[in-house]
């Protein structure tokens, strides 16, 4: 069964830190790669995407991908209280054309 | 991205009654989309894809005769929880998959279903 792994947390940084989550995915023939931001009690919402081996910088996110090592990071840069909630990774590869998802990590970013 | 809405937000009904909920893709035509529910503090668990013009594939253990999926047009797909029991409080989530954007999909705001 195709699984991706997240560590639930929860991951607490001070402000202004960098916060780094990590995911790693079983099926070595995914293609594209995501993280998702959900508050509490509210949906997911897109935060980056990557299809290709590297790193790729948004604003204050890089997402950097290892396809050999079947693992994707999320680096927040300069956290602030406002990035706390929880942090899902998901991965192409379900028998519909559908994403798995990790359970998230919850990252608490302290004041 | 994409703008996707669900409605009704909120639902609070008794048990043995159904609940429709509605998900529209508000900018673009989407010919699939994904009902999700999450339980408290739970991740999220994929119950079916909806196709539209064709039936929805469920899930291994999502009854198909209890969440009633209908995807009639490109930006409509509707949920129907039939006979509603306490079990089935949840917060239900749709998103919706963007053609030629290599399996991005948008969620939708979500629609928190309390059975009494």
């Amino acid at each position: 069964q195709k699984e991706v792994e997240q560590n639930s947390g929860p991951l607490s940084v001070p402000e202004g830190a960098i916060a780094s989550l990590n995911c790693t995915y079983s099926d070595r023939v995914s293609q594209s790669f995501f993280w998702y931001r959900q508050y509490s009690g509210k949906s997911p919402e897109l935060i980056m995407s990557i299809y290709s081996n590297g790193d790729k910088e948004d604003g204050r996110f890089t997402a950097q991908l290892n396809k050999a090592s079947q693992y994707v990071s999320l680096l927040i840069r300069d956290s602030q209280p406002s990035d706390s909630a929880t942090y899902l990774c998901a991965v192409n590869g379900g028998s519909q054309g559908n994403l798995i998802f990790g359970k998230g990590t919850k990252l608490s970013v302290k004041p | 991205g994409a703008v996707v809405s669900q409605h009704p937000s909120r639902v609070i009904c008794k048990s043995g009654t159904s609940v429709k909920i509605e998900c529209r893709s508000l900018d673009f035509q989407a010919t699939t989309m994904f009902w999700y529910r999450q339980f408290p503090k739970q991740s999220l668990m994929l119950m079916a894809t909806s196709n539209e013009g064709s039936k929805a594939t469920y899930e291994q253990g999502v009854e198909k005769d209890k969440f009633l999926i209908n995807h009639a047009s490109l930006t409509l797909s509707t949920l129907t929880v039939t006979s509603a029991h306490p079990e089935d409080s949840s917060f239900y989530i749709c998103s919706v998959e963007v053609a030629g954007k290599s399996d991005t999909q948008y969620f939708g705001p979500g629609t928190r279903l309390t059975v009494l």
